[in-house]
């Protein structure tokens, strides 16, 4: 069975960073690249970001690019989100998701913006 | 960017009765090779996101067969053949053809009359 458990959300201060973590499990991770969707409350779904197996290859929205960092650890089976200079507009579940085809999903983590 | 647009955005169904989501794309989603990224997702209340239909027609493990996908170029639909209970929520399509970005549609939430 495929698992993925995400961790690391909670509320920040704009301006303040946070690095989500996705732990997986049951799935060839190494082979597969990964991606991060957000879901602000009562909205509907946004691609952040996708990694490729390697990791050599990194794709991201435009309004988070240069502030959000998408990295994997092949050996750990985990990805990673590291999310700067956070701005309200970025409250949101993240889910963390398998592939750019988006097989599987996490159960999200809720990252608040707010002072 | 891909805009995908949805109808309806509200779609109450009779239980036991077929319902119908269009999604339409601002650009084909044939790529070079002849493939189409073409996805559709269904949300349950306060459920995560699951992938129902990949590339346009295929269901995923698991999926009731009263669920099924069409469509081609830029104009695609999820039909349910007779709506359950267990299918009220929030239904996304979504294209990875042309990305980055990967885009979703607005979403079409299904309810029960």
């Amino acid at each position: 069975e495929v698992q993925l458990v995400e961790s690391g959300g909670g509320l920040v201060q704009p301006g303040g960073s946070l690095r989500l973590s996705c732990a997986v499990s049951g799935y060839t991770f190494s082979n597969n690249a990964m991606t991060w969707v957000r879901q602000a409350p009562g909205k509907g779904l946004e691609w952040v970001a996708t990694i490729l197996l390697d990791g050599s290859s990194k794709f991201y929205l435009g309004s988070v690019k240069d502030r959000f960092f998408i990295s994997r650890d092949n050996s750990k089976n985990t990805l990673f989100l590291q999310m700067n200079t956070l701005r309200a507009e970025d409250t949101a579940i993240y889910y963390c998701v398998t592939g750019h085809w988006l097989d599987y999903w996490g159960q999200g983590t809720l990252v608040t913006v707010s002072s | 960017d891909v805009v995908m647009t949805q109808s309806p955005l509200s779609l109450p169904v009779t239980l036991g009765q077929p319902a119908s989501i269009s999604c339409r794309s601002s650009q084909s989603l044939v790529d070079s090779n002849g493939n189409t990224c073409f996805h559709w997702f269904q949300q349950r209340p306060g459920q995560s996101p699951r992938r129902l239909i990949y590339r346009v027609s295929n269901r995923d493990s698991g999926v009731p067969d009263r669920f099924s996908g069409s469509g081609s170029g830029t104009d695609f639909t999820l039909k349910i053949s007779r709506v359950e209970a267990e299918d009220v929520g929030v239904y996304y399509c979504m294209q990875c053809t042309h990305w980055p970005p990967i885009t979703f549609g607005q979403g079409t939430r299904l309810e029960i009359k």
